[in-house]
């Protein structure tokens, strides 16, 4: 079972290129999320959609967008990175309405130099 | 807004031994679900334990067990006969359980818990 897969796993930019994170979930999920990890400060959300077509912005949406391409697939879109964006990310999926758990994908380590 | 404190950075137990992870969340919602997730190095989040508040039983999932408080909005981890994988962070969850933009998923800022052999 595949899950929620995320590409890449790593990467280093420099300040102001632009990059895409992948994210598919296999499950059939309807809802899909965005997280960034960083030392002390846990899990964050920076952008959810809990169906196909929609998105909200979560607790830290600037810098960042995000496409909900269709059930499967949710990318996240740095258009200019910054060092303040070095982070771990992680996409996680969910069914909608009858509360399970989040399931989630590796993590991508990014680096912006 | 919905919040979650796990007020411990780090946490150490002796093999074999019982450790208690602690947290506590703030809401004004009756109805919503607890969760504990792991992380070990390999950077995978691997849920643990779930705790719906509408059931008064404490969730049990082999050596871990929770404490779950609702009125001092309570919810700790108890790891019973600590093996050296249970080496990782851990991570409190809350969720409430409606549809649409209110379904995520809001964390604490985790714990470290190291096991010494």
């Amino acid at each position: 079972n595949a899950g929620v897969t995320q590409t890449p796993k790593f990467q280093v930019l420099k300040t102001g290129q632009s990059m895409t994170l992948q994210c598919a979930q296999d499950m059939n999920h309807n809802s899909m999320y965005w997280y960034r990890q960083d030392p002390g400060m846990g899990l964050r959300l920076i952008y959810y959609s809990a169906s196909e077509g929609t998105t909200d912005k979560g607790e830290v949406p600037n810098g960042y967008n995000v496409s909900r391409l269709n059930k499967r697939e949710f990318s996240l879109r740095l258009e200019s990175a910054a060092p303040s964006q070095t982070s771990v990310y992680f996409c996680a999926s969910s069914e909608q309405g009858e509360v399970g758990e989040l399931f989630f994908g590796e993590g991508s380590r990014l680096t912006v130099l | 807004a919905q919040t979650v404190t796990q007020s411990q950075p780090e946490m150490s137990v002796q093999e074999a031994e019982t450790v208690t992870l602690s947290c506590t969340y703030d809401t004004s919602e009756s109805d919503y679900y607890l969760f504990w997730y792991k992380q070990p190095p390999s950077r995978q989040m691997i849920l643990v334990i779930r705790q719906e508040a509408y059931k008064q039983q404490n969730a049990t999932e082999n050596r871990f067990s929770v404490n779950f408080q609702k009125a001092a909005k309570s919810f700790s981890l108890k790891i019973s006969d600590s093996q050296l994988g249970d080496a990782a962070m851990y991570f409190c969850a809350y969720r409430i359980p409606y549809t649409g933009a209110n379904s995520k998923l809001t964390f604490g800022k985790g714990i470290t818990l190291s096991v010494r052999p």
